[in-house]
């Protein structure tokens, strides 16, 4: 069974630090783009960042460029999402998405739960 | 960057009846060389994760009931529903992934009437 699990999430001050991982198991991990999607409390989803399969190619939304780095270790199936300056406006629900293809530019057809960040004083 | 808009915030719909959900991006999602919209669509409903329906604007994901069905091309997208069922109750996106970064629409949420 395809499957994702968040964790890292949890209450940080502002300006702290979180990484967040995700592991993935029952597919070729390594063959596929990933991705981070958040979703603040009561809102919708707001893409993150996505990496490829090999961990080259990497890219951000905007309200995160320059404090946000994704990042994968192939050889333990395993996504991360290193967090700083965080402010809080980044308290959200943080999912991971496996996309349908190797590809950056693809759906997400398998999503973790989430793991919850909460930036608060 | 491109901007996702959907119509309408929210609607209700009978049960068996039709829901219509549409998506406007702010440039054309359609790539020329491969002739493909790079348009998704979302179902979430509360305390889950998305779940994807439709990829490439109208391909319909394994699983996902036939009732479902997504069009468009370019900037213009719908989403239809065409008879509402009662597990259908959720919010719906769009989503490109045409070029970085991959923005989401702002949801539709759909209830019965």
């Amino acid at each position: 069974e395809v499957q994702l699990l968040e964790s890292g999430g949890g209450l940080v001050q502002p300006g702290g630090s979180l990484r967040l991982s995700c592991v993935a198991s029952g597919f070729p991990f390594s063959t596929y783009a990933m991705n981070w999607v958040r979703q603040a409390p009561g809102k919708g989803l707001e893409w993150v960042s996505v990496i490829g399969g090999n961990g080259y190619n990497t890219y951000y939304g905007d309200s995160v460029k320059g404090r946000f780095t994704i990042s994968r270790d192939n050889s333990k199936n395993t996504l991360f999402l290193q967090m700083n300056s965080l402010r809080a406006e980044d308290t959200a629900i943080y999912f991971c998405a496996k996309d349908v293809v190797g590809s950056i530019n693809a759906p997400s057809d398998v999503w973790g739960q989430g793991t919850m960040v909460t930036v608060s004083s | 960057d491109i901007v996702m808009t959907q119509s309408p915030d929210s609607l209700a719909v009978s049960l068996g009846e039709m829901a219509t959900i549409n998506c406007k991006s702010s440039q054309s999602v359609l790539y020329s060389s491969n002739n493909k919209n790079y348009l998704a669509w979302y179902q979430q409903k509360p305390g889950q994760p998305p779940k994807l329906l439709i990829y490439w604007a109208s391909i319909r994901e394994s699983g996902v009931p036939d009732r479902f069905s997504g069009s468009g091309s370019g900037t213009d997208f719908t989403l239809t529903i065409s008879s509402l069922q009662a597990e259908d109750v959720a919010v719906y996106y769009c989503q490109h992934y045409y070029s970085s970064p991959f923005t989401f629409g702002p949801g539709t949420k759909v209830d019965i009437k």
